[in-house]
């Protein structure tokens, strides 16, 4: 069984403020996606990284995928209010298939205004 | 343009009871995945489809069943609802890999 562990669990921070999230694993995984669930619905997909050492960016957003495709962060810079949310981790399956996702527990971030 | 939808979104059991929760897409997606959130525990996989007429296990299969009658159809059922089932079930799908997640269906079981 493949797991990810994310920390930190919780992260409040005030409005500015940047911060890292970070996604571990033993086990290698094709891909790497990373998604955001606000309260009440369900998670929505903020990036998928496929190759080791890949950098995405999405506006305030970076992400990276490690060398050896186990791990991955997502940097905020300035958060503002609107990233407050739940940011999950879901790692694609090492055999090949991308279609059967593990996920991590998740990171709860609250920015403060 | 709907996406994912599911239905009931709230529904409270007494112990023992049976019901179901309809997922449907309107995205023509091959594959189809129920999962179950609680509180500490992320996401974990119930049950998925690779196609019409095909189901497989997940994580945690024990005490549900799936049918995938319809391309745009998965629905999960609870024969015998006991309270460990309590939680928020979302739904998603995909054709690429990259996962279009339904609002959710919260079930409490009294």
């Amino acid at each position: 069984t493949q797991l990810l562990e994310q920390s930190p669990q919780f992260l409040s921070i005030q409005e500015g403020e940047n911060l890292t999230v970070y996604c571990n694993s033993s086990s290698v995984f094709s891909s790497l996606q990373w998604y955001r669930q606000e309260p009440g619905e369900g998670p929505v997909l903020l990036v998928t990284v496929v190759t080791g050492g890949e950098v995405k960016k999405l506006k305030r957003l970076t992400f990276q995928f490690g060398d050896a495709r186990k791990d991955s962060s997502l940097h905020i810079t300035a958060a503002q209010p609107g990233d407050t949310g739940l940011y999950l981790c879901a790692g694609g399956d090492s055999g090949g298939s991308n279609y059967k996702l593990t996920f991590g527990k998740g990171t709860l971030l609250t920015v403060n205004p | 343009n709907a996406g994912v939808t599911q239905t009931p979104k709230f529904r409270v059991l007494k112990t023992g009871q049976s019901m179901t929760l309809l997922c449907a897409q309107d995205m023509n997606h091959e594959y189809m995945y129920w999962y179950r959130q609680d509180p500490g525990m992320g996401l974990r996989l119930i049950h998925y489809s690779v196609g019409e007429g095909t189901t497989a296990k997940g994580e945690v299969p024990d005490g549900y069943n799936v049918s995938r009658l319809k391309k745009q159809n998965f629905l999960l059922g609870l024969e015998s609802a006991a309270p460990s089932q309590t939680s928020v079930y979302f739904c998603a799908s995909t054709y690429t890999g990259e996962l279009f997640f339904g609002e959710g269906s919260r079930l409490t079981v009294l």
